[in-house]
Order: C-alpha cells, then structure tokens, then sequence
C-alpha cells in the first residue's frame, strides 16, 4: 500500500490567493481527518469525515476553511481567500473506523502564504 | 474538554544516555499512543497501550500505560541519533471518534 498521499507537499501563495490541498486515504479506511501542525499550537484537529460524511468540523478555524470528500478515495481543503496566519504544515490522515485504530498520516503539505 | 500535557517539551541528550518522557492528563483514556514524528514527514505510530498498567516494549523503547489509564511514559535506553524526532502522545476523546494529541517532547540526541 503506498499510504495516505498529499499534494502538493510546498505550497507558497500570496495573501488572498486560493489554495487547495489534496489528499487520497488508504484504500478500505473509512475515517479520515485534516490536522494543522505549528510550532506554537501544535497538531490541531480541523475536521474528520467517517464514511465520506463530516462529522465533527469544529476544529475549523473560519469560513475560509472548508473540507470536501466526494468519495472513499480523495478529500480536498481549500481555503479561500488564504491569510499569513494559515502558514503551516497540513496533514491529512486515514484510519479504520475502530476507537484504538491508530491514524496513518501523510508527509504533509507545507503551506506559506506571503 | 480531554487534555494531553507532554513533558519535557525538549530534550537534549548525549548518545548512550537514557529518558524518560511523560503524557499526562486529568482524564481518563480508553487508550494512548505514541507517534514519532520526523522532519518532513507526518506522524509515525510506534506503539497503542489499552490496559491500565500495561507495559509493552519496542527494542530500546519501553512504554507504560498507568493502572488509572491517565497517564503514560516512553522509557528509552541508551538513546541513539536515530531516535531524534517529536514523540507525541495521543488517545481517542470520550465521546467520539476524535484523536487527541499532546504537544510533543523534541528529542535530540547528539553523537
């Protein structure tokens, strides 16, 4: 399995721009969650999608965050307009719906908005 | 609102040495885990504690479940570069399926 793939893995915008990160699970993961990790806050969850549905997104900072999955295989966040203060590195992560499952992470998008 | 407090948040230590670190909370956990984090890469699990007062190991890494399921501990013997990295601990909140992480202890370990 080659594991939960992000892209892009840098993304360097300009205040206002648009950006949207992507993600594929792990194939037969049926959870999968959008973390945000800063030095200064640590990994944050943003929001976590069971069986395609959303169901928590109250880790969501503002309006400009939202999260899709149109499917089992791929999840989109986009924010829109982008801010310096949404500069961090986002990951994406899959598990199987079971409470002790452990979470399978990708290697990141590394956001800076200038 | 579960809580994960880490500590130390950083330690510096000389090869050979041995550490402890620490995940704490006021709350009770149906479990924890702990990931090792890597610069330029996502979390890595290296081990899932369920039973108060389990203790499992993984080679030079000995981790322990508290008999209150509150608290853990990563015990690492005779640490190596290869160890250095963010070790977090995280365990699923009560209501739900959500995964709480503590903050992280940064390791470093010098040659």
């Amino acid at each position: 399995d080659a594991g939960v793939i992000q892209s892009p893995r840098h993304e360097v915008t300009e205040m206002g721009q648009e950006v949207t990160l992507r993600c594929k699970p792990i194939s037969g993961h049926n959870s999968l969650f959008w973390y945000r990790q800063t030095m200064m806050r640590g990994l944050e969850l943003l929001i976590y999608f069971n069986n395609n549905v959303p169901i928590d997104d109250s880790g969501m900072p503002e309006d400009r965050f939202s999260a899709k999955m149109p499917n089992a295989s791929f999840s989109t966040l986009k924010i829109q307009p982008s801010e310096p203060r949404d500069s961090a590195v986002y990951f994406c992560a899959s598990s199987s719906r079971d409470r002790n499952s452990p979470l399978h992470f990708g290697n990141g998008t590394r956001l800076t908005v200038t | 609102t579960q809580l994960l407090e880490q500590s130390p948040q950083f330690l510096s230590i000389q090869e050979g040495e041995n550490l402890t670190v620490y995940c704490n909370s006021s709350s009770v956990f149906s479990s924890l885990q702990w990931y090792r984090q890597e610069p330029g890469e996502g979390p890595v699990l290296l081990v899932t504690v369920v039973t108060g007062g389990e203790v499992k190991k993984l080679k030079r890494l000995t981790f322990q479940f508290g008999d209150a399921r509150k608290d853990s501990s990563l015990h690492i013997t005779a640490a190596q570069p290869g160890d250095t990295g963010l070790y977090l601990c995280a365990g699923p909140n009560t209501g739900g399926f959500k995964t709480i992480f503590g903050a992280g202890t940064r390791l470093f370990v010098k040659a």
